[in-house]
């Protein structure tokens, strides 16, 4: 069965300190996996998201993520955070069956906060 | 396109009480699901649909019956309120399912007393 582990509930840095948001998954089969940003009182959004293309995937915002096999790790990151960062992020899994359909799978989520 | 939209934005029952979350998408999307948000449980999926007619459970379907007589609409219907259910719920979509970028409507908090 797939899951998602997000390491971290709640991650704080600086105005333009690097951003490092850790999500390992478990999977059966290969993986499609997303970030998602869920700002204050509102839904989530796509950050970004990888489909067994390459394995560094960018984002909306300068966010990026990497994708490796061999740690089965999907970490978010950007260089330089900004105020408006601040939010709840989730990494989510889902298992494609050569086609049918898995549904997501999110991870419990990380509030980023970032200080002036 | 409005996206996808859901009402109410609050509510408050009573437990024992019943009621329907509302849930429209004007996208064409043939996967619909709902969510129930908790405080550091992240989302977790309740129904989903991949079509009018077509309807399956989730990770957390008890208490919960859903329907899709339309590709637009995927209602969430609450028969007997419980205080556990106190969440906020969100309704997505999606072309094709968990592989594809599921849009988010904006949620419903409920509370149930």
């Amino acid at each position: 069965a797939q899951s998602v582990t997000q390491l971290g509930s709640h991650v704080s840095v600086s105005e333009g300190a690097l951003v490092l948001l850790r999500c390992n998954y478990s999977s059966s089969v290969p993986p499609y996996l997303f970030w998602y940003v869920q700002y204050p009182n509102q839904g989530l959004q796509l950050l970004l998201k990888y489909t067994s293309a390459a394995t560094l995937v960018k984002g909306i915002n300068g966010f990026e993520a990497e994708f490796k096999k061999s740690e089965t790790s999907f970490h978010l990151t950007k260089p330089s955070a900004h105020m408006s960062d601040a939010a709840e992020y989730f990494c989510a899994v889902s298992e494609n069956y050569g086609g049918s359909q898995g549904n997501l799978i999110f991870g419990k989520g990380t509030k980023l906060s970032v200080k002036p | 396109n409005a996206g996808v939209t859901q009402t109410p934005k609050f509510q408050v029952l009573k437990t024992g009480q019943s009621m329907t979350l509302q849930c429209a998408q004007d996208m064409n999307h043939e996967y619909m699901s709902w969510y129930r948000q908790d405080p550091g449980m992240g989302l977790r999926l309740i129904h989903y649909s991949v079509g009018a007619g077509i309807t399956d459970q989730g990770e957390v379907p008890n208490g919960y019956n859903v329907s899709r007589s339309t590709t637009e609409d995927f209602p969430l219907r609450l028969l007997s309120a419980a205080p556990s259910q106190t969440s906020v719920y969100f309704c997505a979509s999606s072309y094709q399912g968990g592989l594809d970028t599921q849009y988010f409507g904006p949620g419903t908090r409920l509370t149930v007393l």
